[in-house]
């Protein structure tokens, strides 16, 4: 099945810790895409790539870093410096420019205590 | 820029009653437009999308949505909802800026199905 695998599904950590989450993806995308999301709220972009070894800051980049070192790989960091990182955050993925959709992993969902 | 405005934050509606949850978006370009649903503690699921031709479009789960221009709107109807269609639905739209893609959502609308 192709698709987009995030993981863990949950993550704890302390306060001052670096974590990154994991992205996969296996349907031949270009474009990936990290949004975050907090309760009762939208999404809110953080990063962006639109091909391997490049990508752009989104709206709440400060605190955060990513790479892309691999087509199906798009891992996020969220390092100490971003100060409320608890959050939902969600991969994606599209066929752009070919397609206009993006497809989503199920999330991971982290807190920092 | 692009915009998009949802302007129902919640929509209770009894089970078997028809639905419209509204979507409105701004852009000074053509663009494409799209619904989501999330469920609880989920990724987004897209439930169908507009991208030219016909202006009624059908997605999965018994949704449509009609593209409006000249109103600016992509308004989702469903004549008869369940009670698994509980969920928070996102409409999106899509454009091309300098970099590449450009994707915005609206805050979304949560839709509760009462028995």
């Amino acid at each position: 099945d192709g698709g987009i695998t995030q993981s863990p599904k949950y993550l704890f950590r302390k306060e001052g810790q670096n974590v990154t989450l994991s992205c996969e993806q296996n349907l031949n995308h270009d474009a990936m895409y990290w949004y975050r999301q907090d309760p009762g709220q939208g999404l809110r972009l953080i990063y962006y790539s639109q091909i391997v070894n490049d990508f752009q800051k989104g709206d709440i980049a400060e605190g955060y870093s990513v790479s892309r070192e691999k087509k199906e790989s798009f891992p996020l960091t969220v390092t100490s410096a971003q100060k409320n990182p608890t959050a939902f955050y969600l991969c994606a993925s599209s066929n752009f420019p070919v397609s206009y959709e993006q497809y989503f992993g199920p999330g991971t969902r982290l807190t920092v205590t | 820029a692009q915009s998009v405005t949802q302007l129902d934050s919640q929509v209770p509606v009894f089970e078997e009653a028809p639905v419209e949850l509204r979507c409105n978006y701004s852009s000074s370009v053509s663009v494409y437009l799209f619904w989501y649903v999330q469920y609880p503690n989920q990724g987004l699921q897209l439930l169908l999308k507009y991208l030219s031709g016909s202006t009624l479009v059908k997605g999965i789960n018994g949704f449509e949505a009609e593209f409006n221009k000249s109103q600016t709107s992509f308004h989702l109807r469903k004549p008869s909802v369940h009670i698994s269609d509980t969920a928070e639905y996102f409409c999106a739209v899509s454009g091309v800026n300098n970099y590449g893609q450009n994707f915005v959502f609206g805050p979304g609308t949560r839709l509760s199905v009462l028995p």
